[in-house]
């Protein structure tokens, strides 16, 4: 069963501050790794992917891959209210015609003014 | 344009009526296709997805099933809907972006069903 676990959260940062949201998996052979946006009562948007080890980042948003740890991170820098939302790890582990994502149950984000 | 059609937006439907939940894409031909559910404090589960006409992968056992009649156009289905099938249901694309086969994911609007 392949599985991709969140903080069960909610968490709670000040406007401003840095929010550190993490999340593992269970699949070694994973190749490609997501990060989701979900407002109350909206679909999921994509705010990140990366597929290499490392750092990537994307204004306010840097995402961070360690396949050895098998862990993804997401950071978001100067936060802000209206980063307010629940946030959903995704995981591929093929790329080809078959790929599909497999998600977490996400961590909800609320950012204090 | 990747647009992503799913109508309708809220539907409340009655224990033991049928379903028919429509997704229409716009864009690149032959596209992968999704249907994910999103139960209330859950995540989201993938129920099916299609890599072209007529090709349907299930992914969990239900009363649920789901036919690509036309290349742009995703349909789920149901002959009689039970309790535990409310949810936000969502259809998706897999989008390809850029060089190195960098793709991603793009979400409908999605339908919140509710059965009652």
């Amino acid at each position: 069963q392949k599985e991709v676990e969140q903080n069960s959260g909610p968490l709670s940062v000040p406007e401003g501050a840095i929010a550190s949201l993490n999340c593992t998996y269970s699949d070694r052979g994973s190749q490609s790794f997501f990060w989701y946006r979900q407002y109350s009562g909206k679909s999921p948007e994509l705010i990140m992917f990366i597929y290499s080890n490392g750092d990537k980042e994307d204004g306010r948003f840097t995402a961070q891959l360690n396949k050895a740890s098998q862990y993804v991170s997401l950071l978001i820098r100067d936060s802000q209210p209206s980063d307010s939302a629940t946030y959903l790890c995704a995981v591929n582990m093929y790329t080809g015609a078959n790929s599909k994502l497999t998600f977490g149950k996400g961590i909800t984000l609320s950012v204090r003014p | 344009s990747q647009t992503i059609h799913q109508w309708p937006a809220t539907l409340v439907q009655p224990v033991g009526s049928p379903l028919s939940l429509e997704c229409t894409v716009e864009g690149t031909s032959n596209p992968n296709l999704y249907w994910y559910r999103q139960a209330a404090g859950r995540g989201l589960q993938l129920l099916f997805y299609s890599v072209g006409i007529g090709q349907i992968s299930s992914e969990v056992p239900q009363n649920l099933s789901a036919s690509r009649p036309q290349d742009r156009q995703f349909i789920l289905s149901s002959k009689k809907l039970l309790l535990s099938d409310s949810g936000f249901y969502l259809c998706a694309r897999k989008d390809f972006r850029g060089t190195g086969g960098n793709y991603g994911y793009t979400f409908g609007s999605g339908t919140r069903l509710t059965v009652v």
